[in-house]
């Protein structure tokens, strides 16, 4: 199966900061996705990357996935109590949309 | 309906008992997933569906586990002589699926499992 690391695993800032967090495979996606987990409820698509080098951003957020498709990161702008939640990786099995999840990162933006 | 719908939201079964969990994915979705989620942990996944065909189930602890999409719609995951190891959220997902692989998976909010 193909490992997925995130880090950091938790993160508190304070409202109005800038944050990163990574996603790190030992084996090149093929698809990768991120995902919005609030607390007690369903997770959330946020958005899908499958070449290298390519970048997506909705908002305040952007994704990036690095030319050797073995590396993404979330960047959130100017973060704001509403993007709180735990952010998940994803990536597909070998081919075949059955994504396999990252730990998460627990993201806490303080007022 | 408009999303993936799961049931119960909440289980509390005594150990040894069999349960059933529900999922009704969006109407039309050819592909639907089924995760476990232990706190602190990402998504597990367990197994998926094409239409009624259980495509890989290689994610099933064991064979206590087994899940059915007879019609192609509704699935039932049904987990028998319950242990307090399969204490959890179960997440059901569904997706336009068909091969394509730019496509999301939409989630339920999940069924949390709670074995005594």
């Amino acid at each position: 199966s193909q490992e997925l690391e995130q880090s950091p695993q938790s993160l508190i800032v304070q409202e109005g900061k800038n944050l990163t967090i990574n996603c790190t495979s030992s084996k090149t996606l093929y698809g990768l996705y991120w995902y919005k987990q609030k607390y007690g409820e369903g997770l959330i698509f946020l958005m899908m990357l499958q070449k290298g080098g390519e970048e997506k951003s909705h908002e305040k957020i952007t994704a990036k996935l690095d030319e050797k498709k073995q590396q993404s990161s979330l960047h959130i702008t100017a973060s704001q109590p509403s993007h709180a939640g735990i952010y998940l990786c994803g990536a597909d099995r070998g081919g075949s949309y059955i994504p396999t999840f990252g730990r998460g990162t627990s993201l806490i933006v303080h007022p | 309906g408009a999303g993936v719908s799961q049931s119960p939201r909440y289980k509390v079964t005594k150990r040894g008992q069999d349960v059933a969990l529900r999922c009704d994915p969006i109407s039309g979705h050819v592909s639907l997933y089924w995760y476990r989620q232990a706190l602190g942990q990402g998504p597990e996944f367990l197994t998926y569906f094409n239409y009624e065909a259980q495509q890989d189930k290689s994610g099933l602890p064991n064979d206590r586990f087994s899940a059915e999409r007879p019609e192609g719609s509704i699935s039932t995951l049904t987990i028998q002589r319950t242990e307090q190891r399969d204490s959890a959220m179960y997440r059901c997902a569904s997706s336009p699926g068909g091969g394509a692989l730019n496509t999301e998976a939409f989630f339920g909010q999940g069924t949390r499992l709670t074995v005594v």
